[in-house]
């Protein structure tokens, strides 16, 4: 079955701190992965996706198809971080359907 | 661009009700859909649309309808309200771009409250 885990339902840093949102699927072909994000009283928005490897806000994510995981990653965190972060698959590259994780929410203290 | 719309913001049902979720996006995208958002789980397709006149169901589509007339509007049908249809609904479109990747956008939410 097509299954994104995140394990962690909060996390919290402290500003400057390095960051790692945790993200794990299992899935038996070859998915693409995204990662969402929703700040305080806006809509989802795309965060980054692995098949462009870009770096977007300080983030970045790989895409380890060994470990099935794609973990999002930013070495010193910010206030304005803050947010729930949502792992995401897409069973294949030419299917529109996302599968999405519970999500992590990210404090980040001053 | 308004991006895609939904209404209302916020609802309250009693057991029995029914009610549409509006879904409006005026981007062109072709694909459009429905998620629900329970506490503590992530997003979980309802029903989706690949163009008008097209629509199939997703993961938890019990106690749902769609429709999809127009590429425009995509409304969300509740017929018998439950307790278990308390949740967040989102509402998203999508395109296909060149590399047959989709790009969703996604609109701010309806909180349904089923009493």
């Amino acid at each position: 079955a097509q299954r994104v885990t995140q394990p962690e339902k909060l996390l919290s840093v402290f500003k400057g701190a390095p960051v790692e949102l945790k993200c794990n699927y299992s899935y038996s072909g070859s998915p693409e992965l995204f990662w969402y994000v929703q700040y305080s009283r806006q809509r989802l928005q795309l965060l980054l996706r692995h098949i462009s490897r870009e770096s977007i806000k300080g983030f970045t994510a790989d895409l380890n198809k060994g470990e099935t995981s794609f973990h999002l990653k930013k070495p010193f965190a910010q206030e304005e971080d803050s947010a729930m972060y949502y792992c995401a698959l897409s069973p294949s590259y030419n299917t529109d359907k996302l599968i999405f994780g519970t999500g992590t929410r990210l404090q980040v203290f001053p | 661009n308004a991006g895609v719309t939904q209404t209302p913001k916020f609802r309250i049902l009693k057991i029995g009700q029914s009610m549409t979720l509006q879904c409006t996006q005026d981007m062109n995208h072709n694909y459009m859909y429905w998620y629900r958002q329970d506490p503590g789980m992530g997003l979980k397709l309802i029903y989706y649309s690949v163009g008008a006149g097209i629509t199939d169901k997703g993961e938890v589509p019990n106690g749902y309808n769609v429709s999809r007339s127009t590429t425009e509007d995509f409304p969300l049908r509740l017929e018998l309200a439950a307790p278990s249809q308390t949740s967040v609904y989102f509402c998203a479109s999508s395109y296909e771009d060149r590399g047959g990747h989709y790009g969703y956008t996604f609109g701010s939410g309806t909180r349904l409250t089923v009493v």
